[in-house]
């Protein structure tokens, strides 16, 4: 069963364009929830992570993210980006049952143009 | 503080070979975790050690395995290959089990299987 879905597998965006990357969870328990980027021929880099606590999370290079557990939601939001945030962004939970596993979205790629 | 490091970046086998890759972690991190990304099936989990044992295991066949050496370096291997298992295999590394923690991702091993 499908835990992680990232609405979006593409989204382009103008440069100084706010942007916002949808990604929706499903789970009987209670989750951990996180937002890594991949550049181009590298690994993965954690953006921000959601635990507990207050539900708008801040991360590096200006993103953020709101957690809203009747939703089940965890959108990624940057109000303002550059052509260097060009990258793969996934979504990933884990599931308070499955302790160590990471389980990730299908990424969604997103593309700035000047 | 070196990153991870896997080795070797880039490998080519054929069909029917085995492989071995290896991830050394940061330094002091006793967790470490193996992913299978695919263009098709995105990133997967594949299994996590933690202090020289298995505790985690992904949906693959009995062709992949792993182990974690008393430095916390970790091999995984693949035996009988087929073609399907060409991919970008990405080792991560933490602190502790990365139930809440982060990941530290190396920059991966592409294998592709002639």
């Amino acid at each position: 069963a499908q835990s992680v879905t990232q609405l979006d597998s593409q989204v382009p965006v103008f440069e100084e364009a706010p942007v916002e990357l949808r990604c929706n969870y499903s789970s009987s328990v209670s989750v951990y929830l996180f937002w890594y980027v991949q550049y181009p021929n590298q690994g993965l880099q954690l953006l921000l992570k959601y635990l507990s606590g207050s539900t708008l999370v801040k991360g590096i290079n200006g993103f953020e993210a709101e957690f809203n557990k009747s939703q089940t939601s965890f959108h990624l939001r940057k109000p303002s980006v550059h052509i260097s945030d060009t990258a793969e962004y996934f979504c990933a939970v884990i599931l308070t049952d499955s302790w160590g596993k990471l389980q990730f979205g299908a990424g969604t790629q997103v593309v700035v143009t000047p | 503080k070196a990153g991870v490091t896997q080795t070797p970046r880039y490998l080519i086998k054929t069909r029917g070979q085995q492989v071995t890759l290896s991830c050394s972690p940061i330094s002091g991190h006793r967790s470490v975790s193996w992913y299978q990304q695919t263009p098709g099936q995105g990133l997967q989990f594949l299994f996590e050690y933690f202090s020289e044992t298995q505790r985690n295991k992904g949906n693959f066949p009995g062709r992949f395995s792993g182990r974690q050496f008393s430095n916390s370096r970790s091999e995984m291997n693949v035996s009988t290959l087929e073609l399907g298992d060409s991919a970008l295999y990405l080792c991560a590394s933490s602190l502790s089990p990365s139930a809440t923690g982060e990941l530290f991702f190396g920059e991966g091993s592409r294998l592709t299987v002639l």
